[in-house]
Order: structure tokens, then sequence, then C-alpha cells
């Protein structure tokens, strides 16, 4: 069965420092897995996705999420924070082999940047 | 592309009461999700159709929940006999499923409220 685990409900990070979100996974299949955000008042956004190929993944607005097997983990980062980067931030895993739709999402990860 | 469009955008109701909600997706999208999201936590994956045959309903949705795609295109989704655990965001999401590449499209979602 799939599950995924993001350490830390709350993140709060300075304007410029790094933002670094955990994500944990577990899955019996070979995992396809999203990082998505939510604005306030918005629909979930993709940022990026792993499914096959290259480990290390560039979303958009500068994120980016490395997958490691070996530590079943799927963390995201972004060198340099912004202001609108607030927002929650979910990582899921699909739940059917090859498909992204049925996804298992974790708890969420709330990032706050501080001016 | 204007997007998966969710009505209404609140809804309040009183114990004991039905619901309906209505999700129009991405136009030229052949699947489409129904999710459900309490505070704090993530979305929970409920049910989902290929075009208008509903494919797979979650333990979640209980007797009292049915889902419809007529034709294809929008869905609803009704609550009969609405309880306060009800509560929560109910979010819709399409996706065009073909190549190896599905990618979710998020409604903004409805809040309900039952009082």
């Amino acid at each position: 069965a799939q599950s995924v685990t993001q350490l830390g409900s709350h993140v709060s990070v300075s304007e410029g420092a790094l933002v670094l979100l955990r994500c944990n996974y577990s899955s019996s299949v070979p995992p396809y897995l999203f990082w998505y955000v939510q604005y306030p008042n918005q629909g979930l956004q993709l940022l990026l996705k792993y499914t096959t190929g290259a480990t290390l993944v560039k979303g958009i607005n500068g994120f980016e999420a490395e997958f490691k097997k070996s530590e079943t983990s799927f963390h995201l980062t972004k060198p340099s924070a912004h202001m609108s980067d607030a927002a929650e931030y979910f990582c899921a895993v699909s739940v059917i082999y090859n498909q992204g739709g049925k996804l298992i999402f974790g708890q969420g990860t709330e990032l706050s940047v501080k001016p | 592309d204007t997007g998966v469009s969710q009505n209404p955008r609140h809804k309040i109701t009183k114990r004991g009461q039905n619901v309906t909600f209505r999700c129009d997706p991405i136009s030229e999208h052949n699947r489409l999700y129904w999710y459900r999201q309490t505070l704090g936590q993530g979305p929970e994956f409920l049910t989902y159709f290929q075009n208008e045959a509903q494919l797979e309903k979650s333990r979640l949705l209980s007797d009292r929940f049915s889902a419809e795609r007529p034709k294809g295109s929008f869905s609803t989704l009704e609550i009969q006999r609405t309880e306060q655990g009800d509560s929560a965001m109910y979010l819709c999401a399409s996706s065009f499923f073909g190549a190896d590449n599905e990618k979710l499209f998020f409604g903004s979602g409805t809040q309900l409220s039952v009082l």
C-alpha cells in the first residue's frame, strides 16, 4: 500500500534562504511522485513530478526535488525563498502504477516566508 | 482553457439536508476526480470517472454519497442526509489520460459546512 509522510506541518524561512520541505513515501509499485502547491482560495497546482528517468526533477517557480529510492524520499527544495512562495505544499504518490490521477497525499506543510 | 470550475464555492446546510455540487472540467479532459480535504489534512480520493463511466469509489464514500458524470462532461456530487462529519472542502480535478503523462488540474473547491 502507498503512503506519504511530510515532516513538519509548518516551516518558516527568511526571504532569500533555502527552502527544504521533506517528504517520505512508501509504495508497493515503482512510484510516481508529485509536489502540489495550494495558495489561499485557489486550487492545487502541480509544481513538479517524478515518473521515471532523471532523479532530479525541476519544476515551476524555481523548485526542484530529488527522488532517492534508497531513502524513500522526495524532498522539495528552492535555493532562495521569495515572499510569494508562502503557501501550503503537498507531496503525493500515485496509487496506480503509470497513472497520475488517483493519488495519496501527505498532510501538507505550510511554508511561511519572513521578510 | 478556462480551468476546472466548481459551484458553489461555499455551501452551508443543516444536518439531514441534501446537497449537490457541480464540477465543470477542462473540456478536452476525459478523466474527472473528486477529492475531499479536511482542515489540516491533504486531499483524500473519493471517486473518479473516465468519460461517463465511474471507474472506482473509495470506501470513504458511504451510500449517502453519489456522483455522476452524464455524457462525460460535467459531474455532480450529491450528499444525502448530511452529517456534521461531512463538513469539508470538496475538490474536483480533471485530466487527460492517454500517454504516460497524466496531470491533474484542480478546481478551487466547494466548502461545505453542515450545522
